[in-house]
């Protein structure tokens, strides 16, 4: 059964620490792996990753793939308060289009 | 680029009534749709599959005569909760997606059902 597992489950830090998210999947039919955050309402999408060892980078936010380990991780470096959200991570599955989603790590930023 | 909106943002019905809920790419044609489910403090649930023309594909569990889904054309999807009762109550989310395969999420819809 294709599976998304996420960890930790849930971070509280204070504001300027630096934070690594982990996501490791099992996906039969993987296609990419995906990075969403949520506060409030829906998801709103951070990265897409495809291609081992390539790191993607938006501000203070930075991801990578590893296609041989099965892993993503999430990096956020000098946290702030805003950052405080769930991160979730999905695996796309090429087959059936589905993203099958990690169970969502809670990170809270403290000043 | 790549939005996708929710209407209505939320919802409070009745026990027993129907509530319709549209799901619209307002840049893009939308090949497939996909409605979630979240519950609190959960993750997202996929309810169904839906591509533009055809019949959605639910996903074991959920009920096709219960959760109606209409994909009529490249920028709309509805769901209708037909006889909504308090458990039906949670965050329905869709999301979209063209010709690259991303998904790109509405901002959801929470239904309240009293």
């Amino acid at each position: 059964e294709d599976k998304v597992v996420q960890s930790p489950l849930s971070l509280v830090v204070h504001e300027g620490d630096t934070v690594t998210l982990n996501c490791s999947y099992e996906v039969t039919n993987f296609r990419s792996l995906l990075w969403y955050k949520q506060e409030k309402k829906a998801p709103t999408f951070l990265f897409m990753l495809t291609s081992s060892g390539i790191e993607k980078k938006s501000g203070r936010l930075s991801s990578i793939l590893d296609k041989k380990e099965l892993f993503s991780i999430l990096n956020i470096t000098a946290t702030q308060t805003g950052d405080s959200a769930i991160y979730l991570c999905a695996a796309d599955d090429y087959n059936t289009d589905k993203l099958i989603f990690g169970t969502g790590t809670r990170l809270q930023v403290f000043p | 680029g790549a939005v996708v909106s929710q209407h209505p943002s939320w919802v409070i019905c009745k026990s027993g009534t129907s509530v319709k809920i549209e799901c619209r790419s307002l840049d893009f044609q939308a090949t497939t749709m996909f409605w979630y489910r979240q519950f609190p403090k959960q993750s997202l649930m996929l309810m169904a599959t839906s591509n533009e023309g055809s019949k959605a594909t639910y996903e074991q569990g959920v009920e096709k005569d219960k959760f109606l889904i209409n994909h009529a054309s490249l920028t709309l999807s509805t769901l209708t909760v037909t006889s909504a009762h308090p458990e039906d109550s949670s965050f329905y989310i869709c999301s979209a997606s063209g010709d690259t395969d991303t998904q790109y999420f509405g901002p959801g819809t929470r239904l309240t059902v009293l």
